[in-house]
């Protein structure tokens, strides 16, 4: 079937190093792709997205990369803080008909930032 | 701007009884969406609405109804709560465009013993 995973459910990091997280997805449909970061006791928050158009998309300290051809997505985090110790979460965003739009999220990977 | 905002924060049920998800957001957003999170799993879409006074069925919708009749309203009701829908509930919402970015409340988490 078709789904959005994970390959690491699990990441511990020393702090100032980087950090790779990173998604397999197999709806080659989908156009857009989104990394969310989740705290504890809190909502996810948005950190990136890409359009399937495009193959890099940089941020402040994070990158996110598209390979279409293997239909993998990954977050690079740059000199990981400690603040950066979150569940993180790849979205596919995929067309439901009628218009609309629904994203479907990965199982996450916890990233745990070592001081 | 609140953003979305979730209320109650917490709540503790006994299986059979009801009660009622209140998200709201200021946003003037016409998408909306309500998630659970389990342990171990990511968010799945129960239900969600294109607009005022539509609702549609998400990947889990059973057990779970909706309703959208002001924009910046999306309540969850759960009629007999059972102990499976024990879980984190988030809601969501987006503007318009396919890419929109979607915002999340702060979650509710539900006990239902």
């Amino acid at each position: 079937g078709e789904s959005v995973g994970l390959h690491l459910p699990t990441l511990s990091v020393q702090e100032g190093d980087n950090s790779i997280i990173n998604c397999a997805y197999s709806n080659s449909a989908s156009d857009y792709f989104i990394w969310y970061k989740q705290e504890s006791g809190k909502g996810p928050q948005f950190i990136i997205d890409i359009r399937s158009n495009m193959d890099k998309r940089q941020g402040q300290r994070v990158t996110v990369l598209l390979n279409k051809t293997v239909k993998h997505l990954s977050l690079q985090i740059a000199a990981t803080q400690p603040g950066d110790s979150a569940v993180y979460f790849c979205a596919e965003n995929r067309h439901s008909g009628a218009g609309s739009y629904q994203l479907t999220f990965g199982k996450g990977t916890k990233l745990s930032v070592i001081p | 701007n609140a953003g979305v905002t979730q209320t109650p924060k917490f709540r503790v049920l006994k299986t059979g009884q009801s009660m009622t998800l209140l998200c709201a957001q200021d946003m003037n957003h016409e998408y909306m969406y309500w998630y659970r999170q389990d342990p171990g799993m990511g968010l799945r879409l129960i239900h969600y609405s294109v607009g005022e006074g539509t609702t549609a069925k998400g990947e889990v919708p059973d057990g779970y109804n909706v309703s959208r009749l002001k924009k910046q309203n999306f309540l969850l009701g759960l009629e007999s709560a059972a102990p499976s829908q024990t879980s984190v509930y988030f809601c969501a919402s987006r503007k318009e465009v396919s890419t929109d970015t979607q915002y999340f409340g702060p979650g509710t988490r539900l006990t239902v013993l």
